[in-house]
């Protein structure tokens, strides 16, 4: 199985803040990498995916790049909104694996 | 516009078998798969498989299978999952997602709602 490693596992950080989430995959996964963002109590959003394409209505804060093996998700400049627990999923292979998730907090 | 929308909440003993729905609507079923994820109380996400609603293929975690089978029924647009001879730790919120996957696993872009299932004597 593909792991993913996701760092930090949280991070604290205020509004108007860049952030950057850094996921790892344990073999090359070209650019087969998807960002989700869960809030509480709900299910996961298809933020970016292929890397870097952006799903449709995701504010434009949100941006991915990277293949192979290392992958980021950045968001240019925080919002209230957007703290929430952030994972990367890899669909280059079965079984998918997801990173263990990063949490973003209010600082 | 999509939505998938779950069955409610499911409390079961260990060794019973559990069967959650997904039903769809707002796009053509056929042209997609479903995945079905789940999230453990205070836990991160895991993959349990995939089918086409296209032809029925499947795809499931090495750890589930022989337990879990997925199934659809396209008179319905409907996504079912069984879970067979439940323990304690498949306590757990069940999500179906539309998988952009038609013939093999692919991107989820949309999610249902989720459906706990507690397993509890």
């Amino acid at each position: 199985d593909i792991q993913m490693t996701q760092s930090p596992s949280s991070l604290s950080a205020s509004v108007g803040d860049r952030v950057t989430i850094t996921c790892r995959a344990s073999q090359s996964i070209s650019s087969y990498l998807n960002w989700y963002q869960q809030k509480p109590g709900k299910a996961p959003k298809l933020l970016i995916y292929a890397a870097s394409s952006l799903q449709s209505g995701v504010p434009s804060r949100f941006s991915g790049s990277g293949s192979g093996t290392d992958f980021t998700l950045t968001i240019s400049s925080l919002q209230p909104e957007d703290f929430a627990t952030y994972y990367c999923q890899q669909s280059y292979s079965t079984p998918q694996t997801f990173g263990q998730g990063t949490r973003l907090e209010i600082k | 516009q999509v939505q998938l929308v779950q069955s409610g909440a499911e409390v079961k003993k260990p060794g019973a078998s559990v069967k959650v729905s997904c039903k769809a609507s707002g796009y053509t079923f056929t042209s997609y798969g479903i995945s079905w994820v789940r999230q453990a109380p205070g836990q991160g996400l895991e993959w349990m498989g995939w089918i086409s609603a296209y032809n029925g293929n499947t795809n499931y975690a090495q750890k589930l299978q022989g337990r879990v089978t997925m199934t659809t029924d396209t008179s319905t647009s409907t996504a079912y999952m069984e879970l067979r001879s439940l323990r304690s730790d498949d306590t757990a919120v069940y999500y179906c997602a539309r998988d952009l996957g038609q013939l093999e696993p692919g991107t989820n872009d949309y999610w249902g709602q989720g459906t706990l299932v507690t397993v509890s004597s």
